[in-house]
């Protein structure tokens, strides 16, 4: 089965620009999550979609970070403005329902450059 | 929110000896037990889970140890190899009122 994509793989903008990362999960796969992992920590998560409602978002800076997944399926996260301490690899995961009791399958991440 | 705890952050081992690392939890409700390995530059992947209703599981050379009363799970590396050196990370799915929590994470270096 085809795994969860991510594009772009790696993106570098100057701080206050904006930027925005693209999702699509594993086919079926009603749960899907935004992590940030910042380089020698672990996946934090950002938000987190049943289908296309929000789970949780209560580690998501509202004030410049937007996540929508308007059909159910794909996904996109938005920065703006960016600030340099969101440098970092984002990771998109879905698992088939919530985490508590399912894997959750990871993309190979877009890693995100602020200068 | 969860809260968990990583041992140890670095990790340094010869080939063929054992690893292990650890985690310790603070919410009772969970009752799946993930941990990942994440390859320089990857993405993490699942490399086996326990749930809570038995206390040991084994794959051929990783094992997973649970114990609830005292809310800690481990992970156990056998006859390690230079390609065991990764990113270790435990994890705590979420549910319930809880969001998914990951460990700090284990850098394990495996020297030949």
């Amino acid at each position: 089965e085809a795994g969860v994509a991510q594009s772009p793989r790696y993106k570098i903008i100057e701080k206050r620009q904006s930027v925005a990362f693209w999702c699509n999960p594993i086919s079926g796969h009603a749960t899907l999550y935004w992590y940030q992992q910042i380089l020698g920590q672990g996946p934090k998560l950002l938000i987190q979609f049943q289908n296309n409602g929000v789970v949780d978002d209560s580690q998501l800076p509202k004030d410049r970070f937007s996540a929508e997944r308007l059909k159910g399926v794909d996904s996109t996260l938005k920065i703006q403005p960016a600030k340099l301490e969101d440098s970092a690899v984002y990771l998109c995961a879905s698992s088939l329902g919530l985490a508590g009791n399912n894997e959750q399958f990871f993309g190979p991440g877009t890693r995100l450059t602020v200068l | 929110g969860e809260n968990v705890e990583q041992h140890p952050s670095t990790l340094s081992v010869q080939e063929g000896d054992s690893a292990v690392i650890k985690c310790t939890y603070s919410d009772s409700a969970s009752n799946y037990f993930p941990w990942y390995k994440q390859e320089l530059g990857k993405r993490p992947q699942l490399i086996i889970d326990i749930r809570s209703n038995v206390g040991e599981k084994k794959d051929q050379r990783i094992a997973v140890t649970l114990n609830k009363t005292a809310k800690h799970f481990s992970l156990h590396i056998t006859e390690t190899q230079p390609e065991d050196s990764a990113v270790y990370f435990c994890a705590l799915p979420g549910g319930g009122s809880y969001i998914p929590t990951f460990g700090r994470g284990t850098s394990l270096i495996v020297h030949p």
